[in-house]
């Protein structure tokens, strides 16, 4: 079945920092979704990627679709504490997979 | 507006109890999807309803498990015989529509604890 994987499982960075995450599927993707779980809450949709090697911008966020459209990539410039949270990749195929997300925390 | 409701948001029961969660979805979302989150792990799937059937209920760990969505708006997740391993925060989450191109918007979750 379809396996959406991510790395790395935690990050801590400095504020002003950037951080990078990953999420690798092992199908190829009709599209793909990035939601924010801040610590308590409950997941939040970010962005949904739907074109091969798609790229959007979302301030200091930016979210790309490989060209094979079975990674995807989160990156934020310049981190600032209100970034903290766990960063969830989903892809959608016979049903949705979560990847395990990555925690980020951002020292202040 | 009102975004998705579940209820209770806490529920703690003894190992062999039935368990039922609800979930309130927006107004007006026809899909609706169920997801079991564990400490430290991303969202598990376990079903997703458009409207009133059950599209994909591949997720459903085993038959102790069942849900229903009568009337294609509120869902109830069923447990029955609950387990120690079922201990978790039941998500349910709402879109538009059942093409899975839609974002999906979060309720606050149940946390089940089972004894």
């Amino acid at each position: 079945g379809q396996q959406v994987m991510q790395i790395p499982q935690y990050q801590h960075v400095q504020e002003g920092e950037d951080f990078t995450t990953y999420c690798n599927s092992s199908t190829t993707l009709s599209n793909i979704q990035w939601y924010k779980q801040r610590p308590g809450g409950h997941p939040v949709f970010l962005i949904q990627l739907v074109k091969s090697g798609e790229v959007k911008k979302q301030k200091r966020l930016t979210f790309q679709f490989g060209e094979a459209k079975k990674n995807s990539s989160l990156h934020i410039t310049a981190t600032q504490t209100t970034d903290v949270g766990t960063y969830f990749c989903a892809g959608p195929g016979d049903d949705m997979r979560f990847g395990a997300g990555t925690r980020l925390t951002v020292k202040p | 507006g009102a975004g998705v409701s579940q209820t209770p948001s806490n529920k703690v029961t003894e190992k062999g109890k039935y368990v039922e969660l609800r979930c309130d979805p927006i107004s007006g979302h026809t899909a609706l999807y169920w997801y079991r989150q564990s400490l430290g792990q991303g969202p598990e799937f376990l079903i997703y309803f458009q409207g009133t059937g059950a599209a994909d209920d591949s997720g459903l760990p085993n038959d102790r498990f069942f849900a229903v969505r009568p009337e294609g708006s509120v869902s109830t997740l069923k447990i029955q015989r609950t387990e120690r391993g079922d201990s978790a925060v039941y998500l349910c989450a709402s879109s538009r529509s059942g093409s899975l191109l839609n974002e999906q918007f979060f309720g606050p979750g149940t946390r089940l604890t089972v004894l």
